[in-house]
């Protein structure tokens, strides 16, 4: 079973539109993220979301919108593509606050690239 | 702002040999050090360091912590060819709770059979 999903995994666009990446995680973890690994390879997070709840908001332009239906879902929606858009966005989930650290789960991934 | 560097950026090996990455930071405090394999896809977890001078071992993979020089070092003996693929650290914050992780730009290693 695949404990954090993404769909889509690849994702091809024209520059201007707005398209969506969903992400799942059946592990029961309280808190998920969003990360962007540019063409160096250079893993940046952009988002996190403890119990739906917005808690980490990274310098990301505001034309990505993070939505968070319940615990187990972190959904992307960004808004008119730039070509410096393209990357590959990584979900990851963890089990949450408070403790020592908890271990984060990556998710397979979803190529972007925007023409 | 939390730095982390990686060096080198990229190393090709036979295998069989023994490999030594690095990652340096610059970060003013941090509760752990992170280690992860990158191949095709996602980021797999690899080790977590908490304290300086105690080795994290798994089968051919060790790993080191030093907090006085501000480094680790994750060392491969008996290199083969799977363990081809780009190799990131990361810090942890030290606030429980803040779970962003601060990456490093990575190592790719690559092994020639």
């Amino acid at each position: 079973d695949t404990a954090v999903s993404q769909t889509p995994k690849y994702l091809v666009t024209q520059m201007g539109n707005d398209k969506s990446i969903k992400c799942e995680q059946n592990l029961g973890h309280d808190t998920m993220y969003w990360y962007k690994q540019d063409s160096k390879k250079f893993l940046k997070i952009m988002f996190s979301y403890n119990n739906k709840e917005l808690i980490i908001n990274e310098t990301v332009p505001n034309r990505f919108s993070p939505k968070s239906p319940d615990k187990a879902h972190l959904n992307l929606h960004i808004n008119s593509l730039e070509l410096g858009d393209s990357a590959v966005y990584f979900c990851a989930s963890s089990q949450g606050a408070g403790g020592s650290y908890n271990e984060q789960f990556f998710g397979p991934g979803t190529r972007l690239t925007v023409l | 702002e939390d730095k982390v560097v990686q060096s080198p950026l990229s190393l090709v090996v036979h295998e069989g040999d023994t490999v030594t990455l690095n990652c340096s930071y610059e970060v003013t405090n941090f509760r752990s050090l992170l280690w992860y394999k990158q191949e095709k896809k996602a980021p797999t977890f690899l080790f977590m360091l908490t304290s300086s001078g105690i080795e994290k071992k798994s089968g051919r993979l060790s790993s080191i912590l030093d907090k006085k020089e501000l480094f680790s070092i994750l060392n491969i003996t008996a290199t083969q060819t799977g363990d081809s693929a780009v190799y990131l650290c990361a810090v942890v914050p030290p606030s429980f709770g803040n779970e962003k992780l601060t990456f490093g730009t990575g190592t790719r290693l690559t092994i020639i059979p």
